[in-house]
């Protein structure tokens, strides 16, 4: 079955700090990947995909993530965090021919001035 | 340039209410479908719909019905509002192959 695992609930760094965003995922097939962000009260908001070709992809807002097949990872970074990206992320995986993504559980990120 | 919109934006029920929230793209996507989003649980499908007249259940299913008719409308209807049924109710749609799923702006719904 397939599922989407975020390890961290909640993560604290200070603005200008880098960030990594962890993400792992179980699918059968090529799966296709995505990271969401939520700010609070709001609906999601698409930060980035991935669904075939280069492992690295660029987001919008500085972010980005690498695709690594051999560990299912789908990290996401950034290398300087700004007070606006505190949110929740959400890590996704979905198929080709639905629009049934399976979600993780989230990772709430807090910027320190 | 609406995309996928969902009504109520809020809504308070009392136990053994029933309501449907409503659910509308205008970008003819084939599949559509409704997730809830509690605290820590991040977001769990309840119903998806691969195309008019086809539905199908998700995680979570129990207490919800969805139904069809058209292309642009995919309905929650909760038959006898239960507590458990607190929750942010998210919409959507996408098209076939390689594309995106846009979410609509959700729902904010409280059983009481």
């Amino acid at each position: 079955a397939q599922s989407v695992t975020q390890p961290d609930i909640h993560i604290t760094v200070s603005e200008g700090a880098s960030l990594e965003l962890r993400c792992n995922y179980s699918y059968g097939a090529t799966p296709y990947l995505f990271w969401y962000v939520q700010s609070p009260g709001q609906g999601l908001q698409l930060l980035l995909k991935y669904f075939s070709g280069d492992t690295l992809v660029q987001g919008i807002k500085g972010f980005e993530a690498e695709f690594k097949r051999s560990q299912s990872s789908f990290n996401l970074r950034k290398p300087s965090v700004h007070w606006s990206d505190a949110a929740e992320y959400f890590c996704a995986v979905g198929a080709e021919n639905t629009d049934k993504l399976i979600f993780g559980t989230g990772t709430r990120l807090q910027v320190f001035p | 340039n609406a995309g996928v919109t969902q009504t109520p934006k809020f809504q308070v029920l009392k136990t053994g209410q029933s309501m449907t929230l409503q659910c509308a793209q205008d970008m003819n996507h084939e599949y559509m479908s409704w997730y809830r989003q509690d605290p820590g649980m991040g977001l769990r499908l309840i119903h998806y719909s691969v195309g008019a007249g086809i539905t199908d259940q998700g995680e979570v299913p129990n207490g919800y019905n969805v139904s069809r008719s058209t292309t642009e409308d995919f309905p929650l209807r909760l038959l006898s509002a239960a507590p458990s049924q607190t929750s942010v109710y998210f919409c959507a749609s996408k098209g076939g192959g390689f594309s995106l799923a846009f979410f609509g702006q959700g729902t904010r719904l409280t059983v009481v």
